[in-house]
């Protein structure tokens, strides 16, 4: 059974970054057969997909226009997951964060969720 | 980016009935070299994360009941769920991965009478 948890702060102040960590459980971030994926909801945007990384041959990552310029998705096969950097934050970043695998680019495993709040 | 948009925005309705949630994306998600349309349906009960439901527009997730199917092809897509239950009562999202970035409609909230 695969599993997702996220771990990572609920608080940031503006212009910080957020770095949030997703463990896998039962599966390999380094499967062939998967992608990693970042989500984001919020009342104002709904649900927004971030990006995602993903393995085949060599490392790949794929970032929605909106955050390209402050996002990074890293995997750490060493402890089996992945995270999501976010720089430059500001209030319009708050959101329940989701990651996710998807198989195929359906999202068919997600995480618990964490709440990030951009406050001073 | 492709816009998805769903219809109607609530519907409530009683136990034993249909529902039927609409989807229009702005562009045609059909791949024409595999006849695949790449859409999903995703069901969110509150403090949950969204569940997947269906893919490839008309695929059931394993452990999906069978009362939920998806139908559809191109721009339109549609979501139904017959002999409603009282567990059925959630957000319903649909989602294009067609192309990145892979968007989202606005959502349809599903209510019992």
């Amino acid at each position: 059974q695969v599993q997702l948890h996220q771990s990572g702060p609920g608080l940031v102040k503006p212009s910080q970054s957020l770095s949030l960590t997703c463990a896998i459980s039962g599966d390999s971030v380094s499967s062939t057969t998967a992608a990693w994926n970042w989500i984001r909801q919020s009342p104002s945007r709904g649900l927004e997909w971030l990006g995602r990384t993903y393995y085949g041959s060599k490392w790949y990552s794929d970032y929605a226009v909106s955050v390209r310029s402050r996002i990074a998705i890293y995997a750490d096969t060493s402890k089996n997951q992945f995270s999501l950097h976010l720089h430059s934050l500001t209030p319009e970043d708050t959101a329940l964060y989701y990651c996710s695998r998807d198989r195929g680019r359906y999202l068919d495993i997600w995480g618990q969720g964490t709440m990030v709040t951009v406050s001073s | 980016d492709i816009v998805m948009t769903q219809s109607p925005d609530s519907l409530a309705l009683s136990l034993g009935e249909r529902a039927t949630i609409n989807c229009k994306s702005s562009q045609s998600v059909l791949y024409s070299s595999n006849n695949r349309n790449y859409l999903a349906w995703y069901q969110q009960t509150p403090g949950q994360p969204p569940k997947l439901l269906i893919y490839w527009a008309s695929a059931r997730e394993s452990g999906v009941p069978d009362r939920f199917s998806g139908s559809g092809s191109g721009t339109d897509f549609t979501l139904t769920i017959s002999n409603l239950q009282p567990e059925d009562v959630a957000v319903y999202y649909c989602q294009q991965y067609y192309s990145s970035p892979y968007t989202f409609g606005q959502g349809t909230k599903l209510e019992i009478k």
